[in-house]
């Protein structure tokens, strides 16, 4: 256990669907990240959080709707997904605003869209 | 192009061998990661590098930043150690991954 948790570990979801996508920290950390890893693609960041504030939109469509409560939970709601949505989601948290130091990954939410 | 580089893309050894993992980049950085991907998806953290030398371990990971290029090294490699390592570079308050290197170590 790395300290960030994400949950469901696995999610399977139609087209049509909602969804959402959890993570908490509990590292004191106060910046954190929402990463896309597709099949043979590098990592793709998607949202940061800085301070409760979001900081950066990688140009993520609208399907994709984050929210952080605080600084310990970060939440990524899914609606009317693609298949080609289909992935691996990492959360990452850091200390402060500055990145990489104290970088910390979650295990990931392998999402399926059918 | 993508700014970061990493080469072999691939590599199995045996156990035991010494095992080097390259990265190259082509941006001014300020820092440079090494991650560990396990099959599962789960990322480790492994170095967080600006100059010269880390060694935890039996990784050592080096970077030189005239040329643009970081070294990561196994020694005494174990099946364990099986694992996608990704080279990560923090670039005008980014992060940019490279494509990682699949080490496959063999009993």
């Amino acid at each position: 256990e790395t300290g960030v948790t994400q949950t469901p570990r696995h999610l399977v979801m139609g087209m049509t669907n909602k969804k959402s996508l959890k993570c908490e920290q509990h590292l004191g950390h106060n910046a954190m990240y929402w990463y896309k890893q597709s099949a043979k693609k590098p990592l793709e960041l998607m949202f940061v959080y800085n301070f409760k504030e979001q900081t950066e939109n990688n140009s993520v469509p609208s399907r994709f709707s984050p929210e952080c409560p605080n600084s310990s939970h970060l939440f990524l709601h899914l609606h009317t997904l693609q298949p080609e949505d289909s992935a691996l989601y990492l959360c990452a948290s850091s200390q402060g605003g500055e990145l990489g130091y104290g970088y910390t990954f979650g295990s990931g939410t392998r999402l399926t869209v059918v | 192009k993508n700014e970061v580089e990493q080469s072999p893309q691939n590599l199995t050894a045996q156990e035991g061998e010494f095992i080097t993992i390259n990265c190259s980049y082509s941006v001014g950085i300020s820092a440079l990661h090494w991650l560990q991907q396990h099959p599962g998806g789960g990322i480790v953290s492994l170095f967080m590098l600006s100059s010269g030398k880390k060694k935890h371990g039996r990784l050592i990971a080096t970077i030189n930043i005239q040329e643009k290029h970081s070294s990561l090294h196994i020694t005494a490699s174990h099946p364990r150690d099986s694992a996608v390592y990704i080279c990560a570079v923090e670039w005008n308050d980014k992060i940019i991954f490279g494509k990682g290197t699949r080490l496959h170590i063999l009993p």
